[in-house]
């Protein structure tokens, strides 16, 4: 059972334009909500993450927009650069199980010249 | 410099034969974890610690084991039974909810 849905398997986005990546989630338990970054044969880096308790957070270009009555998140990355072109993974974890994490299927980005 | 490391960073093996992957932290983290990365699938959650000998399955512990006789360290052996071990492992630890991956070990069993 997949528990956190990711959408789309891959993006292809202009350099300057905005890259959107969307999640869904079926377990109103989870109240951590984090994005990673990885490179081809690299671990995943944490990028930026965001609690329930608030609809937005930005951090730089990367922005995580909060839908709990959707059970939606997403992440939105602005002025797109050809050194953002990775694969991206949401994630989600609820409390009393410290960061067990439940990871989409990635979304592997372009972004093009 | 803190972090985590895990070696090999490749690692080749014959079918049948038991595999010891390395993963060490200097973090100070009480939490560590064990993921398995297969192209399409995102990480899927083999084994994690919360604190020194004590751990617990994940989603997909068959065929594998851990220990965790350390703070700093939480090896995975792939043993045997695990019936398609090829693939990417990545070790992560955490403080509170934040977890920090390192760079993986990419084991190929033929």
């Amino acid at each position: 059972q997949q528990q956190v849905k990711q959408s789309p398997q891959s993006l292809i986005v202009q350099k300057g334009g905005i890259s959107i990546i969307n999640c869904a989630y079926e377990n109103t338990a989870f109240d951590y909500f984090p994005w990673y970054q990885q490179f081809p044969g690299k671990g995943p880096a944490l990028l930026i993450a965001i609690r329930p308790d608030v609809s937005e957070k930005k951090e730089g270009r990367f922005t995580i927009s909060f839908n709990k009555s959707a059970k939606q998140f997403s992440l939105h990355i602005m002025d797109s650069q050809p050194g953002d072109s990775a694969t991206y993974f949401c994630a989600a974890s609820k409390d009393g199980t410290a960061s067990k994490l439940t990871f989409g299927t990635g979304t592997r980005l372009q972004v093009t010249l | 410099d803190g972090g985590i490391t895990q070696s090999p960073k490749y690692l080749f093996r014959k079918e049948g034969q038991n595999v010891t992957l390395s993963c060490e932290q200097n973090l100070n983290h009480d939490a560590m974890y064990w993921y398995r990365q297969d192209p399409g699938q995102g990480l899927r959650l083999i084994y994690y610690s919360q604190i020194v000998n004590d751990f617990q399955k994940g989603d997909i512990a068959e065929g594998y084991s851990v220990s965790r006789e350390k703070k700093e360290s939480f090896p995975l052996t792939v043993t045997s039974a695990q019936k398609n071990p090829t693939a990417f492992y990545l070790c992560a630890s955490s403080r509170g909810y934040e977890q920090y991956f390192g760079p993986g070990t990419r084991l190929t069993v033929t």
